[in-house]
């Protein structure tokens, strides 16, 4: 139950397209859902996140799409940019700062 | 705002010694402090959280008496690798609950262990 599903594991856009990465969780208790973009041996870095009284928001290029009653959510990367290719996690955690709960991660590539 | 500044970025220990790894709130109080271990190609994968002033609190599965973690104060936990092994080499990354700004990640670990 504690589970979040991502998919897909790797992805391959042409620049300028639009990036699309999918989650899914079970536990309904979960009311934080952050998306994560990490670069080879760094931290992971706040993309941008969602919470469930939304079922949208928007960043720049970046867009979380939440379906609170399908229990899943989403992100968009819009005009994807060679600068964007990295691995991108999604999370969810219950209550503040409780731990989050990853999901498997998605490895963008994004080709110039 | 909401920094936390991880040390060392790489190490590289001989089999049997000890490695700590420092976590650093900057501008922010940590009252928690979460540790992560990350494998190759793979997610983060909770080891541990630490509260400050009280024993950490361990996942299944994960040594406690290897991983010996310290939140003595506000803005500072550690983690020590004990008697490290080749098997213990790593990425080891530490999160914070920062407010407003969500979770903080350090910029992670290298270890390894030969």
């Amino acid at each position: 139950q504690q589970q979040v599903k991502q998919s897909p594991q790797s992805l391959i856009v042409q620049k300028g397209g639009i990036s699309i990465i999918n989650c899914a969780y079970e536990n309904t208790a979960f009311d934080y859902f952050p998306w994560y973009q990490q670069f080879p041996g760094k931290g992971p870095a706040l993309l941008i996140a969602i919470r469930p009284d939304v079922s949208e928001k928007k960043e720049g290029r970046f867009t979380i799409s939440f379906n609170k009653s399908a229990k899943q959510f989403s992100l968009h990367i819009m005009d994807s940019q060679p600068g964007d290719s990295a691995t991108y996690f999604c999370a969810a955690s219950p209550l503040s700062a409780r731990q989050l709960t990853f999901g498997s991660g998605t490895q963008l590539t994004v080709l110039p | 705002g909401a920094v936390v500044s991880q040390h060392p970025s790489w190490v590289i220990c001989k089999s049997g010694t000890s490695v700590k790894i420092e976590c650093r709130s900057l501008d922010f109080q940590a009252t928690t402090m979460f540790w992560y271990r990350q494998f190759p190609k793979q997610s983060l994968m909770l080891m541990a959280t630490s509260n400050e002033g009280s024993k950490a609190t361990y996942e299944q599965g994960v040594e406690k008496d290897k991983f010996l973690i310290n939140h003595a104060s506000l803005t500072l936990s550690t983690l020590t690798v004990t008697s490290a092994h080749p098997e213990d080499s790593s990425f080891y990354i530490c999160s914070a609950p920062a407010g407003s700004y969500g979770y903080t990640f350090g910029s992670g670990t290298r270890l390894t262990v030969v």
